[in-house]
């Protein structure tokens, strides 16, 4: 069954430093997301991607996010400068489809667990 | 903005009983869906439920659609030791997918 991968697994680095996360979804899916996980709390939506260009994001999603699908396959999220408190698990999704109504399921990768230092 | 709350946060059970995790939404939502996510895992979808009052049953899991499209219910009878882990609804609006903070289930032997 196809899958979801991100890489890598684990990212540690010092505060206010920038760090990509990479994600390659599913093959014949269109819409990206990323959402966070920080420990034991609730999975939250940071941005969903589609048609090349960010389609909704949230409030934790400011100016030091950016997504980007540089090429065919690769859909990733870069953090600036990166905070203490941005140390997390984000997840990598994607699904086949999305509208008013109805959205695919989502697909997620295994995450990349950010520590932040 | 749209929120989900989902109780309880966690729920202890006896092998071989019963319980229920509750998902209210403070909007009307287009769909609910549900995953579950293992210790150490990534959320996996279980299922979607689009009609009002829509119920779906999935061998020991059944899960419920509110009349109004606001809450619902996931009910797993006769609790297995696979059945560990936490289960997180998601309420579809406005074109974003919002998770509940989720049930974490664990099952004493």
């Amino acid at each position: 069954e196809p899958e979801v991968t991100q890489t890598p697994s684990h990212q540690v680095t010092q505060m206010g430093q920038e760090v990509i996360l990479r994600c390659v979804p599913i093959s014949n899916h269109l819409y990206f997301y990323w959402y966070r996980q920080i420990l034991g709390q609730k999975v939250e939506f940071l941005v969903s991607f589609y048609n090349n260009e960010i389609s909704e994001k949230s409030e934790i999603f400011d100016d030091q996010f950016s997504v980007e699908r540089p090429d065919g396959s690769n859909f990733t999220l870069k953090i600036r400068s990166t905070k203490l408190e941005d140390s997390a698990m984000y997840f990598c999704a994607s699904s086949e489809a999305a509208g008013v109504i109805y959205n695919s399921p989502l697909h997620f990768g295994n995450g990349t667990r950010l520590t932040v230092t | 903005g749209q929120q989900v709350m989902q109780i309880p946060q966690y729920q202890h059970v006896q092998e071989g009983e019963d319980f229920t995790t509750y998902c209210n939404s403070s909007t009307t939502l287009s769909n609910i869906q549900w995953y579950k996510q293992r210790p150490g895992g990534h959320p996996v979808f279980l299922i979607q439920l689009v009609k009002s009052g829509e119920v779906k049953k999935q061998k020991r899991l059944t899960f419920q659609f509110g009349e109004a499209k606001k809450n619902s219910s996931l009910h797993i009878t006769a609790t297995q030791t696979t059945d560990v882990g936490t289960y997180f609804c998601a309420g579809y609006a406005d074109y974003k997918l919002s998770f509940g903070a989720g049930t974490t289930v664990t099952v004493r032997a």
